[in-house]
């Protein structure tokens, strides 16, 4: 089974606008890891967050993890044409990534 | 620094023939994984290298796929024979450690058709 669900499936905004997307999992983890795919950058890993920790940022990347509802949320703010693309989340224990969320951003 | 290299890039072949893919990792990452990624889904994990030795191919199908890493640095990729359903992206990923603590950085892949 699917470890790593994204939602929603696809998402489009305007470009300075935030971007959203949640991931649930299923059992429990030692940290969750959210990555980003286009077709100029192949696969590139975005940010760790272990489960003792509530909250993390990386420049306009923040990500949230509940593990008492089993769930974690990306933030993108101020969106850019170029963080158009695949987001994916996956947990350590299995590394199973769900089908991703495809975010456009419109200049 | 040189990120993860992977050959071919494409490879068209006929269902039943043989096809091997070839991963070189960044310099000094122990832990190396292979991971099919069909259209239209996220990557699945096919097996995990540390060093030299298997730590996890749980869903690698091993009456047609195998895997080996010599010496602990590149690996190979085999599918014997194929099938249609492996159409697909085959990415090559390593990482200094164990997936539990370190970030992965992935290669380009393998854009594998089978007619």
């Amino acid at each position: 089974s699917q470890q790593g669900e994204e939602d929603p499936q696809a998402l489009s905004i305007q470009e300075g606008e935030n971007a959203t997307m949640n991931c649930s999992y299923k059992t429990s983890i030692n940290n969750l890891q959210w990555y980003r795919q286009n077709s100029g950058r192949g696969l590139v890993h975005l940010i760790l967050i272990r489960s003792n920790e509530r909250e993390k940022h990386s420049g306009r990347l923040r990500v949230t993890l509940d593990t008492s509802k089993k769930s974690s949320s990306l933030l993108i703010t101020a969106s850019r044409a170029a963080d158009t693309a695949s987001y994916f989340c996956a947990t350590s224990l299995e590394m199973r990534f769900g089908a991703g969320t495809r975010l456009t951003v419109k200049p | 620094e040189a990120g993860v290299a992977q050959s071919p890039r494409y490879k068209i072949i006929e269902k039943r023939q043989s096809v091997a893919f070839w991963c070189n990792p960044i310099s000094g990452h122990a832990t190396l994984y292979w991971y099919q990624q069909i259209l239209g889904q996220g990557p699945k994990l096919l097996i995990q290298f540390q060093n030299n030795g298997v730590v996890d191919d749980s869903q690698l199908p091993k009456d047609r796929f195998s895997a080996e890493r010599l010496k602990g640095v590149d690996s190979t990729l085999k599918i014997q024979p194929a099938k249609l359903e492996d159409s697909a992206v085959y990415l090559c990923a390593s990482s200094l450690g164990d997936r539990s603590s370190y970030e992965q950085y992935f290669g380009p892949g393998t854009r594998l058709t089978v007619t």
